[in-house]
């Protein structure tokens, strides 16, 4: 099975750096990814990492440590539409298994 | 087309009613998802079609019906809901199963069950 911990909500000021941690146990790993999540709209892809390291994008890095079962994704220059759920997701035994996902509240 | 398209956008249904949420993606996927998501809680599996065929159900209740008429449609059959079954459904599909694939979802349906 599957267990993904993360933390649940925070809040960060226009142009700032936020981290955002992800524990998980899995019987089997794949790969995690890292997914934005708007209010009732749908998931959309973040990041991969499936080799432990930083994974740079723009504004967006996530990082991995199999050994530690750890991610983090790391936001920079925070814009007001950073405001949403990031979600981490673990893959394995042909399965995508989110995490709770943290909320993150941009204020000017 | 790399969107994953689901109809209706919002659904009421009553308790008795017999209703059905479509999915549709021209990206040439092989693999399909139904997910669930309650407000506030991640999206959580119930389905998993490969090549057409159910390989995954989650331990689903049976008033959840999937089917997979062809590798670009996915469709679920809702049949005497509860009202605990309200919810966020999301579509998703992936080039295939294996774990190196990432998903796409669908911008998700809204169900509510009175």
């Amino acid at each position: 099975g599957q267990n993904i911990d993360q933390p649940t909500e925070m809040t960060a000021t226009e142009g700032a750096i936020v981290q955002i941690n992800c524990t998980y146990q899995t019987s089997g790993f794949n790969g995690l990814f890292w997914y934005q999540q708007h209010a009732g709209e749908a998931p959309t892809f973040l990041s991969y990492n499936v080799l432990d390291g930083l994974e740079e994008k723009g504004r967006f890095s996530s990082f991995l440590s199999r050994s530690k079962g750890y991610s983090y994704l790391l936001l920079k220059e925070l814009q007001m539409k950073d405001s949403a759920s990031y979600l981490c997701a673990v893959k394995g035994n042909n399965r995508l298994a989110f995490g709770k996902g943290n909320q993150v509240v941009v204020i000017p | 087309d790399t969107e994953v398209t689901q109809t209706p956008k919002h659904l009421v249904m009553g308790m008795t009613n017999k209703k059905s949420l479509k999915c549709e993606q021209h990206m040439g996927h092989r693999a399909m998802y139904w997910y669930k998501q309650k407000a506030k809680k991640p999206p959580e599996l119930m389905f998993v079609y490969s090549y057409e065929k159910l390989s995954i159900n989650e331990s689903v209740p049976s008033r959840f019906s999937p089917e997979c008429p062809n590798s670009s449609l996915l469709n679920l059959h809702l049949h005497a809901l509860q009202p605990e079954d309200s919810a966020l459904y999301l579509c998703a599909s992936s080039q295939g199963t294996g774990d190196i694939y990432g998903y796409t979802f669908g911008s998700g349906t809204r169900l509510t069950v009175v």
